[in-house]
């Protein structure tokens, strides 16, 4: 079955410690995505890569930090300079635009990280 | 100010009865995107279009550009559509979607 993954669903944490937020696809997708979701309030762009080996910041990446070493993996690690880090956490992938003239993001199941 | 705008921000009607949600953008776009997220959280991508209409089962999703609006209707509602419903719009190479807020649908038997 093709589609993304994350791990694990819920996540603790202590305050001021890092967290690695897994992601994996096997849709054989480029570009992989993460968001940040809080009440009330619209998905978030935290991060993107649109190859291996590349990534750019999204609106709101202070305090996190990124890699894609892997087509298939796009790790998010929240850092303690991140000063709200309790929410739920999405992965996304897509086939970039100039292969499909717009690109339609596959989404995770997301995790939700609450910080103690 | 968000860019993407949907209205009404929540939605509680009984079992059949026609949905409609809104969303309205401020600036020129590639695409625009209609996801449900149900409680668990996970998100489906419904809709991507950037003109005319689009349907699929008893859902239907409309563009009007130059009005920078678009609606998403269901049909014959049912409690299992009871979601989240977020629209989002997609602006060229950038490959980012900037989303809404999200509207609750709520649909009681």
């Amino acid at each position: 079955d093709g589609g993304i993954t994350q791990s694990p669903k819920y996540l603790f944490r202590k305050e001021g410690q890092n967290v690695t937020l897994s992601c994996e696809q096997n849709l054989n997708h480029d570009a992989m995505y993460w968001y940040r979701q809080d009440p009330g309030q619209g998905l978030r762009l935290i991060y993107y890569s649109q190859i291996v080996n590349d990534f750019q910041k999204g609106d709101i990446a202070e305090g996190y930090s990124v890699s894609r070493e892997k087509k298939e993996s796009f790790p998010l690690t929240v850092t303690s300079a991140q000063k709200n880090p309790t929410a739920f956490y999405l992965c996304a992938s897509s086939i970039p635009p100039v292969f499909m003239g717009y690109n339609e993001q596959f989404f995770g199941p997301g995790t939700r990280l609450t910080v103690l | 100010k968000n860019e993407v705008e949907q209205s009404p921000q929540n939605l509680t009607a009984q079992e059949g009865e026609f949905i409609t949600i809104n969303c309205s953008y401020s600036v020129g776009i590639s695409a625009l995107h209609w996801l449900q997220q149900h409680p668990g959280g996970g998100i489906v991508s419904l809709f991507m279009l950037s003109s005319g209409k689009k349907k699929h089962g008893r859902l239907i999703a409309t563009i009007n550009i130059q009005e920078k609006h678009s609606s998403l209707h269901i049909t014959a509602s049912h409690p299992r559509d009871s979601a989240v419903y977020i629209c989002a719009v997609s602006f060229g190479g950038a490959q980012k979607l900037v989303f809404g807020q999200g509207t609750r649908l709520t649909i009681n038997p």
